[in-house]
């Protein structure tokens, strides 16, 4: 079966760290680019970050750039988003999404999806 | 960055009627290749969202043929035919021209 699954989430105080994982199975992982898209309470989906099939080419949403950092290990399969300087607004049920294709090029989309993990920022 | 804009934000539909979603983008999502790069995805409830419609029209794997995606350029639709019950939840368009992708705010569709 064709899956992903997320961990790492919790409760963290506002300027602290937490680091999500997602690990994959059921596809050959190193096939596609995968992403990080958040649903905070309330609010719609927001696409965080994105990653190439190797890991040579990344993005992040101006929310998070320069406080999140994107990494993905093909020989585990699996992908990471370490959150520094956590903030209230980053508070947020956080999915890992596979992209179709390999690359960060036009065409994006998200076409498996994890159940998420939740982040919850506050003192 | 790109900006989406849906319409209807709620949209209560009876069961068996067809119901439609406009997003506007606000530039063109049309590429020189031809292929517009809108998706459409559901946020059924208790679910994470799934991929309907990608490339404007083109339905994904195992997507009912009751659900069609339409346009051009920034203006696109999303068509549900025979609205079920089972159809409920929350529709997005996504632009997935450029980085960073950007979604509509949503439209949430229940049963009358």
């Amino acid at each position: 079966e064709v899956q992903l699954v997320e961990s790492g989430g919790g409760l963290v105080q506002p300027g602290r760290s937490l680091r999500l994982s997602c690990v994959a199975s059921g596809f050959t992982f190193d096939d596609h680019a995968v992403h990080w898209v958040r649903l905070a309470p309330g609010k719609g989906l927001e696409w965080v970050s994105g990653i190439n099939w190797n890991g040579g080419l990344v993005d992040y949403a101006a929310s998070v750039k320069g406080r999140f950092i994107i990494s993905r290990d093909n020989a585990k399969n699996s992908l990471y988003l370490q959150m520094n300087s956590l903030r209230p607004a980053d508070t947020a049920l956080y999915y890992c999404a596979r992209d179709p294709h390999s690359t960060l090029s036009a065409g994006i989309a998200f076409d498996i999806w994890g159940q998420g993990t939740m982040v919850t920022v506050s003192s | 960055d790109i900006v989406m804009t849906q319409s209807p934000l709620s949209l209560p539909v009876t069961p068996g009627e067809t119901a439609s979603i406009s997003c506007r983008s606000s530039q063109s999502l049309l590429h020189d290749n031809g292929f517009n790069y809108v998706d459409w995805y559901l946020q059924k409830p208790g679910q994470s969202p799934q991929l309907l419609i990608y490339l404007g029209s083109d339905r994904a794997s195992g997507v009912s043929d009751r659900f069609s995606g339409s346009g051009s350029g920034t203006d696109f639709t999303l068509k549900i035919s025979r609205v079920e019950a089972e159809d409920v939840g929350v529709y997005y368009c996504m632009q997935a021209l450029q980085t960073p992708c950007t979604f509509g705010q949503g439209t949430k569709l229940e049963i009358k």
